[in-house]
């Protein structure tokens, strides 16, 4: 089945305590992204990454980091995590940025909390 | 930067009803444009897209959108909802091959049986 998986669903963490958000596909696909998703405010982008070894910063990159060492992974890093970053995440990848006219596919979300 | 509102915050509606969410982006050159909807504790899946031809789009479940340049509008359309369509939608926009989606704040339909 053609899916985008996350790892942990949920997850309650202390400040300041380094944590990683796993994200794979498997579907080939060569454009990866991650969205924090807070009421009111929508989807917004945190990095994104357009292949192996390729990662850009989206609309909200503070505090966060990426790595894309295979093409199926994504992983989701804090490595000082804030109660400002408590939010739903999810993960998401998409065939091909090429033109942009490909649509996303969403993983399940992780719902994190920082106390 | 490219911006995406979507007017309607909050819809109820009763079953039959006919249904209508606003999208208007501001982006003046080619765009490519998404409904995506959410269903309770689930994860963001396509409704429809458009990216040329035909300004109306069909998508999934009997939902349509019909993309409107001079206005730059792509409003999702229904003609008569169902109790199942409560979710909560998002337009999208990828405005001149930009890598990076605009997603607007959504809006909340529930729809009462």
């Amino acid at each position: 089945e053609a899916q985008v998986t996350q790892n942990p669903r949920y997850l309650i963490t202390v400040t300041g305590k380094k944590l990683t958000v796993t994200c794979s596909q498997n579907m080939n696909h060569e454009y990866m992204s991650w969205y924090r998703q807070d009421p009111g405010l929508g989807l917004r982008q945190i990095y994104y990454s357009m292949n192996v070894e390729v990662t850009d910063k989206g609309d909200v990159p503070e505090g966060y980091k990426v790595s894309r060492k295979e093409k199926r992974n994504f992983p989701l890093i804090l490595e000082s995590p804030s109660p400002n970053q408590t939010s739903l995440y999810f993960c998401a990848s998409s065939l091909s940025p090429s033109g942009s006219i490909y649509e996303q596919y969403f993983g399940p979300g992780t719902r994190l909390t920082v106390t | 930067a490219q911006s995406v509102s979507q007017h309607n915050h909050h819809v109820i509606l009763s079953e039959a009803a006919s249904l209508e969410l606003g999208c208007n982006y501001s982006y003046g050159g080619t765009v490519n444009l998404f409904w995506y909807v959410q269903y309770p504790g689930q994860h963001l899946q396509l409704l429809l897209k458009y990216f040329s031809g035909d300004p109306l789009v069909k998508g999934i479940k009997g939902f349509e959108a019909e993309f409107i340049k001079s206005k730059f509008s792509f409003n999702l359309r229904k003609p008569s909802v169902q109790w199942s369509d409560t979710a909560e939608y998002f337009c999208a926009v990828n405005a001149g091959g930009s890598y990076i989606p605009t997603f607007g704040r959504g809006t909340s339909l529930i729809v009462h049986p």
